[in-house]
């Protein structure tokens, strides 16, 4: 079975352009987070989507990130103007739907790492 | 301002021996907290975790303990090997809630483990 897989593996950008990251999740896991790690710091949750709605977007840091996951399969994350404290590595997570009160296993992709110059 | 935290950056230890990794919360209504291993140029891969009801959960090599007065868990590798040598990421969040995948990390604690 395919593990979380996450497209591009790094991408490097000049200030003011635009990157597109990609997440697919593990089949049938209706669960999918993104989360950054900056600078060798604490991975912070960025935002969380059941199927195609956004659960949860509290984590994303200004209106210049922008999360999509239509159709509830794969998920895009957009960043647009880049700028400098972008920089880090992005990593998207995807788990089973359980329900309130259960927990289950949350599973990584590799990460994109973004540079932003 | 950081929920979880993790205030040594690294460890040391020889192979055999036992790590313990710390790690402090501030937040009372986290009631689950996890431990993650990390590979350079790897995700975080599920260690153990374990409920705010219990203290001690243990998963062959590795232990982890709660405390919950104190705010703080530990992590036990023992005996530790060669191949421990990652990253160790502290995670915690609120099962009551629908959104328990949404972890609060601390900033890791890099373990070398040296023959």
């Amino acid at each position: 079975e395919a593990g979380v897989t996450q497209f591009p593996s790094h991408s490097v950008i000049e200030k003011g352009q635009t990157v597109t990251l990609r997440c697919d999740p593990i089949s049938g896991h209706d669960n999918l987070y993104w989360y950054r790690r900056v600078m060798g710091k604490e991975i912070k949750f960025l935002l969380h989507f059941v199927k195609e709605s956004k659960q949860d977007e509290s984590g994303m840091p200004n209106n210049r990130f922008l999360a999509e996951r239509t159709g509830g399969t794969y998920s895009t994350l957009k960043v647009q103007p880049a700028e400098l404290e972008d920089s880090g590595v992005y990593f998207c997570a995807s788990s089973q739907h359980l329900g309130q009160g259960r927990t289950g296993e949350l599973f990584f992709g590799e990460g994109s790492r973004l540079t932003v110059l | 301002d950081q929920q979880v935290k993790q205030n040594s950056p690294s460890l040391s230890v020889q192979e055999g021996r036992i790590s313990i990794l710390n790690c402090d919360y501030t937040n009372s209504m986290f009631d689950y907290f996890l431990w993650y291993k990390k590979y350079p140029a790897e995700g975080p891969t599920f260690l153990i975790s374990i409920s705010s009801i219990k203290d001690k959960n243990e998963d062959g090599r590795f232990t982890v303990f709660l405390n919950k007065s104190a705010k703080h868990l530990s992590l036990h590798i023992v005996p530790s090997q060669p191949g421990d040598s990652a990253v160790y990421f502290c995670a915690a969040s609120k099962i009551s809630t629908d959104s328990w995948g949404k972890l609060q990390f601390g900033a890791g604690t890099q373990v070398v483990v040296t023959p």
